[in-house]
């Protein structure tokens, strides 16, 4: 399975602190998107970011792709305890499973902001 | 707003039962996902489907069939629910394509007791 690995599986920090989490992964990609996922509930993007992309901005959150070491890092700056879940990368890979849509996930990050 | 709804939040069922999970989507989206989440293990795709009747096998299809008859529904069958089919369910679509199409909507889930 191309599954992509996060980096720590746990992350406790406090309010106003940064968080980074880390994806490696081990075949070429098309793109790398991250997920949240509250306790107990579906998935959400949050951003995506492209292989020919090194850097990504969206509010609060940084997206940095680094293809030669095959991996990437999510950075979520002054944390909130509402940012409190768990963080999933998913790649798409340049195969016919991804070009059918599929995306690889990782077994995730939990998250932990302490107020 | 995509919306992607699962039927049950909760469901149990005992051993040897034939389950079915169904996931609509309001959106049109051609791609249809079903992945099972288990603590560690991250999310695994069970099977997708990009068009109507279409149907690709996932990373992990033993025990498991489905349905999609319909555009906007795609079906889960547990053929003979076994307890090692106890799980959260999450059901996904995503336009097929590049671009907005790339990423995911995920349904709330199912969490699926098998006893």
């Amino acid at each position: 399975s191309q599954q992509g690995e996060e980096d720590p599986q746990a992350l406790s920090i406090q309010e106003g602190e940064n968080a980074t989490m880390n994806c490696s992964y081990k075949t070429s990609i098309n793109n790398l998107q991250w997920y949240r996922q509250n306790s107990g509930r579906g998935l959400v993007h949050l951003i995506l970011i492209r292989s020919n992309e090194r850097e990504k901005h969206s509010g609060r959150l940084r997206v940095t792709l680094d293809t030669s070491k095959k991996s990437s890092s999510l950075l979520i700056t002054a944390s909130r305890a509402a940012d409190t879940a768990s963080y999933f990368c998913a790649t798409k890979h340049i195969d016919r499973g991804s070009t059918l849509g599929r995306l690889y996930f990782g077994r995730g990050t939990q998250l932990t902001v302490w107020p | 707003d995509v919306k992607v709804t699962q039927s049950s939040r909760y469901l149990v069922k005992r051993t040897g039962e034939k389950v079915f999970l169904e996931c609509v989507q309001d959106m049109d989206h051609e791609n249809m996902f079903w992945y099972r989440q288990d603590p560690g293990l991250g999310l695994r795709l069970i099977y997708f489907s990009y068009d109507v009747k279409m149907k690709e096998k996932g990373d992990i299809p033993e025990g498991y069939s489905v349905s999609r008859e319909k555009k906007e529904r795609f079906s889960l069958i547990l053929e003979s629910a076994s307890t090692n089919q106890t799980s959260m369910y999450l059901c996904a679509s995503s336009l097929l394509g590049t671009g907005f199409g790339e990423k995911l909507f995920f349904g709330s889930g199912t969490q699926l007791s098998v006893l």
